[in-house]
């Protein structure tokens, strides 16, 4: 098993560019998780889905965010417009049971 | 509202075990406390968890006191590939139920 994977590794882009970064998490999983991890704050969990559908997205920092699950095996997180706070690293993570968590390498996003 | 508390930074030399404490004074009686670590640049990694009963898997072993107060996670060989970030986590409750909110957790660096 590859274990979750998140593209791309690394984003530079200025600010106002919409960004999209993207998850596949491991097969059988039906929860999927994005996160977001600065110096200043730490991880923070922005929203998690089941079975594809949205549950919890009150962590999500405002209307520029949105993330969509279309089906089991991808997941998109978007930033539209995007501004330099939202630089951070953005995690991935995938679950059968919300107790192991599974996560991606992480998306490195520079806004400058 | 992490709600746990662990030391900012430990050492340890490499070959003896690393004891890891954690408070978590609010826990309540049907809460989890669960481990993960973060190696540089990679996400975090599932290690253990429990809720009263002494846990040890191949990682690590957990120690919950009486009370459920505070626990140690103990590493019983440290080795350099353990130098890490390791965090304590107890769910924290939302409106939509309970999630793993990750706090600054203790930087642990294992000494040749």
């Amino acid at each position: 098993d590859a274990g979750v994977i998140q593209s791309p590794r690394h984003e530079v882009t200025e600010m106002g560019q919409e960004v999209t970064l993207r998850c596949k998490p491991i097969s059988g999983h039906d929860y999927l998780f994005w996160y977001r991890q600065t110096m200043m704050r730490g991880l923070e969990l922005l929203i998690y889905f089941n079975n594809n559908v949205p549950i919890d997205d009150s962590g999500m920092p405002e209307d520029r965010f949105s993330a969509k699950m279309p089906n089991a095996s991808f997941s998109t997180l978007k930033i539209q417009p995007s501004e330099p706070r939202d630089s951070a690293v953005y995690f991935c993570a995938s679950s059968t049971d919300r107790v192991k968590l599974f996560f991606g390498s992480g998306t490195q996003l520079s806004v400058l | 509202d992490a709600k746990t508390t662990q030391p900012p930074s430990m050492d340890c030399a490499e070959g003896r075990a690393a004891n890891l404490p954690c408070n978590h004074s609010t826990i309540s009686g049907n809460e989890y406390v669960y481990w993960y670590r973060q190696i540089h640049s990679q996400g975090p990694q599932y290690i253990i968890h429990g809720l009263k009963n002494n846990e040890t898997n191949e990682m690590a072993s957990l120690i919950i006191t009486e009370d459920r107060k505070s626990s140690t996670l103990i590493l019983p060989h440290a080795t350099l590939r353990d130098t890490a970030v390791y965090y304590c986590i107890v769910r924290v409750r939302t409106s939509t139920g309970n999630q793993f909110y990750f706090g600054t957790g203790t930087s642990l660096t294992v000494i040749p």
